[in-house]
């Protein structure tokens, strides 16, 4: 079974703060993706990483970075977090190139003060 | 703009009945459809899918149907049960991007 692994279910943190959010995969994916999910607005896509250094914006990444060092590990950086950020952060993973379905990990249920 | 829609955000149905989930969407290069279920706090968790070449798929009490000339598809549960209550997602993706596009989500409820 894919195991995507999110480091925190729960966090709270204060306006300014930079905050550091990481997944952590164990199927050997090539892709990983970042996504908030906000009542009415479904899931929207932040950053996603098809591969080692490589990064690619989603639909809304306007105050997001990402790091993938690792194949397995994907981060999301907020560098100054707002209190429009206060959202509910999804990670996932895929093999490249296929029609295997995206899993995902529980959550980050983030809140920014 | 929205290229993938749920218009109803929230459904009701009782015990062992149909339920049946819809899905629009406006770009006619997808290639493949997903459904996704979300309990609260845990992630989505892949349901079933359907390629655009297809029209329907069954896996024992869903069966997603697509319509193409109406850009529309539906997820049908039947019989229905307590346990199917959550918030349902459709995805649409394309075979040239790894990429999803998510709906806004459908809240299911079935009760006894």
């Amino acid at each position: 079974d894919v195991k995507v692994t999110q480091s925190s279910r729960y966090l709270v943190k204060r306006t300014g703060e930079k905050v550091f959010l990481e997944c952590v995969q164990d199927m050997d994916h090539e892709n990983m993706f970042w996504y908030r999910q906000d009542p009415g607005l479904g899931l929207r896509l932040i950053y996603f990483s098809y591969d080692v250094k490589m990064k690619e914006k989603g639909d809304i990444p306007e105050g997001y970075s990402v790091s993938r060092e690792k194949k397995e590990r994907f981060s999301l950086i907020l560098e100054s977090a707002s209190t429009n950020q206060t959202s509910m952060y999804l990670c996932a993973s895929s093999d490249r190139a296929t029609t295997q379905p995206q899993h995902f990990g529980d959550g980050t249920r983030l809140s920014i003060l | 703009d929205q290229q993938v829609k749920q218009n109803s955000p929230s459904l009701s149905v009782q015990e062992g009945r149909i339920s049946i989930l819809n899905c629009d969407y406006t770009n006619s290069m997808f290639d493949y459809f997903l459904w996704y279920k979300k309990y609260p706090a845990e992630g989505p968790t892949f349901l079933i899918s359907i390629s655009s070449i297809k029209d329907k798929n069954e896996d024992g009490r869903f069966t997603v149907f697509l319509n193409k000339s109406a850009k529309h598809l539906s997820l049908h549960i039947v019989p229905s049960q307590p346990g199917d209550s959550a918030v349902y997602f459709c995805a649409s993706g394309s075979y040239n991007t790894d990429k999803l596009i998510f709906g806004t989500g459908t809240r299911l409820q079935v009760f006894p």
